[in-house]
């Protein structure tokens, strides 16, 4: 079936510096990808939508400026966390739509494993 | 905007019984439902996915029903197992692959 990866799984790192992320659909093509942050014993909750060849999309509240995404081809999108500080520290998860040929979409939206973030 | 709440926030069950978990959502033009399991610090597990034309989904001990007309979904687990316990996510979806969660139903089943 069809995966979505995500790498690093795990960052540590130091406040002020920046992280990328990326997310990768391994055997299906994505024009749109979303992010999702987790905060601890919480839901997930919509970042943004990522859309191949063109800028994301943001939800209401979040920073496009200090969460940069770049959605640079069809199997790949990447989220940088810029000038990272602790309250950034989150659970991050990617997702994307399988869409057959035609654009009719399948059923399934398929999330990565997640990348843990933790910032010093 | 659409708002998924779940309940109840915790439960705790002794191993062998049955349960049921529940999801409703505030807007029912949704594409298709699909509850996760969630482990602590770990990623997430799709369990069912419900299309939106469909009343029920059913895999091994997993049950999941759908009333789109009135904003419902349950989970139904059948014979609890301590293996079961982690964190049980309902996630409505658009026909744009956007997500809304709700926050999850944490599960114990004590053996």
């Amino acid at each position: 079936g069809a995966v979505v990866s995500q790498h690093p799984s795990r960052v540590i790192c130091k406040s002020g510096t920046s992280v990328k992320i990326e997310c990768r659909s391994l055997d299906f093509q994505a024009t749109t990808m979303f992010w999702y942050r987790q905060f601890p014993k919480k839901s997930l909750m919509l970042m943004a939508t990522s859309n191949e060849g063109s800028k994301a999309t943001y939800e209401q509240g979040v920073e496009k400026d200090k969460f940069l995404i770049n959605h640079a081809s069809l199997t790949l999108s990447t989220l940088t966390v810029t000038s990272a500080h602790p309250e950034d520290s989150s659970f991050y998860i990617c997702s994307a739509r399988d869409l057959l040929a035609g654009g009719t979409a399948t059923d399934t939206q398929y999330f990565g494993p997640g990348t843990r973030l933790t910032v010093l | 905007k659409q708002e998924v709440t779940q309940i109840p926030a915790a439960l705790s069950v002794p191993e062998g019984e049955n349960l049921v978990l529940n999801c409703s959502f505030t807007d029912s033009a949704i594409y298709n439902l699909q509850w996760f399991r969630q482990d602590p610090g770990k990623g997430l597990t799709s369990l069912l996915l419900i299309q939106s034309s469909q009343r029920e989904q059913t895999s091994g001990r997993l049950n999941a029903s759908l009333d789109k007309s009135s904003g419902r979904s349950t989970l139904y687990i059948a014979a609890s197992q301590p293996g079961d316990s982690a964190t049980y996510l309902c996630a409505v979806n658009t026909n744009a692959g956007k997500s809304t969660f709700g926050d999850g139903t944490t599960l114990t089943v004590k053996p």
